[in-house]
């Protein structure tokens, strides 16, 4: 079946620009989570959804950052204003009830903010 | 909170190579651990997992114990391939936090 699909797959920014980032999780995937991840690092937790509910948001780093996944599937991240320390590749993440804790992740989408 | 630390790289063995990435985690309550790999220019992969102490997770020759009363979870293969050559990270889940806690990640380069 399909995995977990982001686009687009690079993004280039302009500083003060707004992105918009796309994930489509698992179908019949509960949970979804945002990671960033900065180069030669670990993924970092951005905010986590159950459905369309937004049950965490505490890693993301201002209020330029937010998310949505309005009917509970497909979610977008937004940048707002983008930053040069923006720039990092940004993962997302589906689980279900069944896999406990076990998270599936897309390709990621990586931005690069000039 | 919640942490993992895991063995720096980059490592670089020759093909056949004994291989351990150790990585040590902090968590309250009991976690569930796992491994993931990054072939390049791809996203993450669940390599293993185990969900409890004493638990070993296994996969493509991969090996990791979940080891308690050393909270480590090192990951083992006993005979490396070219094909092997990845990012990996070891990564954590509690109950505590909604998300993955990872550790830096480790980049492993197999020569023939």
């Amino acid at each position: 079946g399909a995995g977990v699909s982001q686009s687009p797959r690079y993004k280039v920014a302009k500083r003060g620009q707004d992105v918009a980032l796309r994930c489509d999780p698992i179908s019949g995937h509960v949970s979804l989570f945002w990671y960033q991840q900065a180069l030669g690092q670990g993924p970092e937790f951005l905010t986590y959804f159950q459905n369309e509910a937004q049950l965490d948001k505490s890693g993301l780093p201002s209020d330029r950052f937010f998310a949505e996944r309005p009917e509970g599937s497909v979610s977008t991240l937004k940048i707002q204003r983008t930053q040069q320390e923006d720039s990092a590749v940004y993962l997302c993440a589906s689980s279900s009830r069944d896999t406990r804790y076990e998270q599936y992740f897309g390709p990621g989408t990586r931005l690069t903010v000039t | 909170g919640d942490s993992v630390t895991q063995m720096e790289g980059p490592v670089t063995l020759s093909e056949e190579a004994f291989l351990t990435i150790n990585c040590t985690y902090t968590a309250t309550g009991y976690p569930s651990l796992f491994w993931y790999v990054q072939y390049p220019g791809e996203g993450l992969q669940l390599l293993l997992k185990a969900t409890k102490a004493d638990d070993k997770g296994s996969n493509k020759g991969f090996e990791a114990t979940y080891r308690k009363e050393t909270t480590s979870f090192h990951l083992e293969k006993g005979s490396v391939q070219v094909s092997d050559s990845a990012v990996y990270f070891c990564a954590l889940k509690s109950g505590n936090n909604n998300d993955m806690r990872f550790g830096a990640g480790t980049r492993l380069t197999v020569k023939p």
